[in-house]
């Protein structure tokens, strides 16, 4: 069964940091770009990174950018994300997703159930 | 970089057709085809339901089907039913700082 199952999300203060883990299984990790996409409370869909299957692009939501920052590690078919200087505004649930085609960016085809973050004092 | 624009709500009755439209500009709807679209139940992780504009995925109804003109994405979905009621997103490649950007999202209501 495809499957992304994330972890790492919780309550932390404002400009704390917090890393969160994505563990795929059930497709060829290695063949595949991946993403960051998370969902405030009652708000819309935000993209916010993404990493190529061997870690040669990646990119970052302006909203975040010089914050957060994507990794991966094939061997273990994981994808991390760690936050730093958290804000009152990166509360939100945090979804895994995988790239469907072999590109960088085209679509999402699996999702994880996502982890929530809350930052507050 | 902003979010693309797409209406609050559109409902219909079963059976019927509605289209759901998504505004972005040349730097994404209208510059490249890798325009998505998503289905988002209540407290569940959102669906593709469109890809690169107009294809399917395996096992999603051909109810559903997507469309471009100009900076204007579409997502219409015919034969109207009651399990379609949830909240639509699109999503667009882009070539500004932020690569990806996501519409407004759309509550369809199935009256």
């Amino acid at each position: 069964e495809v499957q992304l199952v994330e972890s790492g999300g919780g309550l932390v203060q404002p400009g704390r940091s917090l890393r969160l883990s994505c563990a795929a299984s059930g497709f060829t990790f290695d063949d595949y770009a991946m993403h960051w996409v998370r969902q405030a409370p009652g708000k819309g869909l935000e993209w916010v990174s993404g990493i190529s299957w061997n870690s040669g692009s990646i990119g970052y939501a302006d909203s975040v950018k010089g914050r957060f920052t994507i990794s991966r590690d094939n061997a273990k078919n994981s994808l991390y994300l760690q936050m730093n200087s958290l804000r009152a505004e990166d509360t939100a649930l945090y979804y895994c997703a995988k790239n469907r085609g072999f590109g960088f960016f085209d679509a999402f085809d699996i999702w994880g159930q996502g982890t929530m973050v809350t930052v507050s004092s | 970089q902003s979010a693309l624009t797409q209406p609050a709500s559109v409902s219909g009755s079963p059976g019927q057709s509605i289209t759901i439209s998504c505004t972005g500009t040349s730097s994404d709807v209208g510059g490249y085809n890798y325009v998505s679209w998503y289905q988002q139940h209540p407290g569940k992780a959102p669906k593709l339901m469109i890809y690169d504009v107009s294809k399917r995925p395996s096992g999603v109804s051909n109810r559903f089907s997507g469309s471009k003109s100009g900076n204007t994405a579409s997502l219409t979905i015919s034969g109207l039913q009651a399990e379609d009621e949830a909240d639509y997103y699109c999503s667009s490649y882009t070539s500004s700082s932020t690569l990806g950007v996501f519409g407004t999202g759309t509550k369809v209501t199935v009256l």
